[in-house]
């Protein structure tokens, strides 16, 4: 158990919709990280933030947005879904983020676009 | 940018084999992590290498950052079935306020009882 928290672990949905993707990091840490894995692509980092403020982008599309609350909980927003949407979305925390320093990752979201 | 090239792709080994992959980049990192992922699951850190030429184990483990900083390999002794899973390499990649892991492809690992 890496100590990171993700909701929900399945969800089904269909095109044009929008879905909520929720993330507690480990106590202590305070930057998240949003990656997606999907066959074709691998692993690809999408947004980082870190004590409520984002500090770094991947090639995240507009019709994504995430955000971290103060308790340092985060939500990945994912709006006018297509069926390409549909791969698993993971969360990583880390201590900081000044370079360096290890991520650990959540168990995941798998998302299905029918 | 930057990329990590991961191999090999996939293995099908015997149990009670050693395993050795690698992973390669055209730029230099100054950390390199192995996660493995099981199917369902999260990737779990099993590794992280700070410092160039260092050696470091984890059980029957072992990961060795390359000198050049462009490399690392990670050696499984005497697999077991349970080691099964895909194998990835990062390193992070960081700008001037945050960052991100870069992701190796991946090695497949499959172990014969």
């Amino acid at each position: 158990d890496s100590g990171v928290t993700q909701t929900p672990k399945h969800l089904i949905t269909a095109t044009g919709q929008r879905v909520t993707l929720r993330c507690s990091p480990r106590s202590g840490d305070l930057s998240v990280y949003w990656y997606q894995q999907s066959l074709d692509q691998g692993l690809q980092f999408l947004i980082q933030y870190y004590n409520g403020e984002e500090r770094a982008k991947g090639n995240i599309l507009e019709r994504f947005s995430a955000q971290q609350f103060p308790d340092l909980h985060s939500e990945l927003n994912l709006s006018s879904l297509e069926l390409g949407d549909s791969a698993l979305y993971f969360c990583a925390s880390s201590v900081a983020t000044t370079g360096g320093e290890t991520q650990y990752f959540g168990p995941g979201t798998r998302l299905l676009v029918l | 940018g930057q990329q990590l090239n991961q191999s090999p792709q996939s293995m099908f080994i015997q149990e009670g084999e050693d395993v050795s992959m690698n992973c390669t980049s055209s730029s230099i990192f100054n950390t390199w992590l192995w996660y493995k992922q099981e199917p369902g699951e999260g990737p779990v850190l099993l590794i992280a290498l700070y410092k160039a030429g260092e050696l470091t184990s984890n059980g029957r483990l072992t990961a060795q950052f390359g000198i050049t900083r462009k490399d690392s390999f990670l050696n499984i002794s005497a697999s077991i079935p349970s080691d099964v899973g895909i194998y990835f390499c990062a390193g992070p990649y960081w700008g001037n306020q945050g960052g991100k892991l870069i992701f190796g492809q991946g090695t497949e690992l499959s172990v014969k009882p």
